[in-house]
């Protein structure tokens, strides 16, 4: 079974600098999705980017791009001039193309401060 | 857009009382799921659902049923209700097809405590 680690419980960041979110996962499979979704304070989860595992070219969605290395098994979240509505609790999340349909699994989770 | 949505944001419950957690979605998404979410342990996957009527246990299914009669509407029923059910549980969907990456939907949540 696939698994998905976020070893950072909590990250703070000034507002416009830029902070990173570690993702790492274990696999024996070499076709899969991975995202990050967001979950705001008292709000529903969102995604905020996602990376297919055969592509190299790494994800962007504006200010938010991931750092994937594949031969690693690590999927890391940039958030780059961040901003008071970045704070929220973020997921990363593995998707298997080749079994399990389109179950997800999460990690456990980072919950972000953005301090002003 | 689509919308996923969770019939209780906020519900609290005696010990063996039986809860219903109501989800639905109005994208005609064929996939339905539950996860609980707790603290310091992320997202886990109660049940899932392929189709009408069909289900399928995901990694925490103990003390947890479900119901899908309709394609929009997926149910999770805590049969009795126990204190360690105390948690926020996420109702999800998506579409799968040829290309996708199977993105999940999410309800605003429902927090369940059982006293």
């Amino acid at each position: 079974a696939q698994t998905v680690t976020q070893s950072q419980p909590e990250m703070s960041v000034q507002e416009a600098e830029t902070v990173t979110l570690s993702c790492t996962y274990d696999t024996s499979e070499s076709d899969y999705y991975l995202f990050w979704y967001k979950q705001p304070p008292s709000r529903q989860m969102i995604l905020v980017i996602r990376q297919e595992a055969y592509k190299q070219q790494n994800a962007t969605e504006n200010r938010f791009s991931v750092n994937f290395q594949k031969a690693a098994k690590s999927f890391s979240l940039k958030i780059s001039d961040s901003q008071l509505g970045d704070a929220a609790m973020y997921f990363c999340a593995y998707r298997s193309l080749e079994t399990s349909g389109s179950r997800l699994t999460f990690g456990e989770g980072t919950q972000l401060t953005v301090n002003p | 857009d689509v919308k996923v949505t969770q019939s209780s944001r906020y519900l609290v419950k005696r010990t063996g009382e039986k809860v219903f957690l109501e989800c639905v979605q109005d994208m005609d998404h064929e996939n339905m799921f539950w996860y609980r979410q707790d603290p310091g342990l992320g997202l886990r996957l109660i049940y899932f659902s392929y189709d009408v009527k069909m289900k399928e246990k995901g990694d925490i299914p103990e003390g947890y049923s479900v119901s899908r009669e309709k394609k929009e509407r997926f149910s999770l029923i805590l049969e009795s209700a126990s204190t360690n059910q105390t948690s926020m549980y996420l109702c999800a969907s998506t579409q799968l097809w040829l290309g996708s990456s199977g993105e999940l939907f999410f309800g605003e949540g429902s927090r369940l405590t059982v006293l």
